[in-house]
């Protein structure tokens, strides 16, 4: 089964807009993390939230965590040219240790 | 800010020959991980590495694949016989607890 399902797939969104990406998963978790990849390069943490918290923030970031409906969402408020990459959710399984399973991403796109 | 490197940046093998990726994780960090990125697709999880011994591994990951920490400080995925389905960035990552640190990757083409 898939694991940490990102949507949409792609954003396009004018420079201050908020940008809202959602992710989905199937089983349970210990914590789920968000990253961001620039074209080409590796990907770099933004944020972790654990299966007990509901809400983090960090700078423009705001994350939250539904584990009843066991979906995440990120948001960037007031985005900026510099904000256009790719955003993965990842997740740490229960049953494992600490392996991550990345989803296949939304790409945003933030228009100047 | 400390940082994995990896190298190369970029690998060009032809069919059936052996590579070796090479990767220094950041220096107090105790976990090591391979994944890999084909173009377009997801990040897949190939391989993590704990006190000098795989501790977890993907399907992906045969017996083709082999991971080894030779001096402390090096981290290399090995890959004995590649295929043109091998062709991906491979990316190292390294962590002292869950966030990952991730090197900017090598572009392996498989000709």
């Amino acid at each position: 089964s898939q694991q940490g399902e990102e949507d949409p797939q792609a954003l396009s969104i004018q420079e201050g807009e908020n940008a809202t990406m959602n992710c989905s998963y199937k089983t349970s978790i210990n914590n789920l993390q968000w990253y961001r990849q620039n074209s080409g390069r590796g990907l770099v943490h933004l944020i972790l939230i654990r299966s007990n918290e509901r809400e983090k923030h960090s700078g423009r970031l705001r994350v939250t965590l539904d584990t009843s409906k066991k979906s995440s969402s990120l948001l960037i408020t007031a985005s900026r040219a510099a904000d256009t990459a790719s955003y993965f959710c990842a997740t740490d399984l229960e049953e494992y240790g600490n392996k991550l399973v990345f989803g296949a991403g939304t790409i945003l796109r933030v228009k100047s | 800010e400390p940082e994995v490197t990896q190298t190369p940046s970029h690998q060009v093998t032809q069919m059936g020959q052996e590579v070796i990726l090479r990767c220094v994780p950041i220096s107090n960090h105790l976990y090591f991980y391979w994944y890999r990125q084909i173009l377009g697709q997801k990040v897949e999880f190939l391989v993590s590495f704990y006190n000098n011994e795989i501790s977890e591994k993907s399907e992906i990951f045969d017996d083709q694949f082999s991971v080894e920490r030779p001096d402390g400080s090096n981290f290399t995925l090995k890959i004995r016989s590649t295929k043109l389905e091998d062709s991906a960035m491979y990316f190292c990552a390294s962590s002292l607890n869950e966030k990952l640190f991730f090197g900017s990757g090598t572009q392996l083409s498989v000709l």
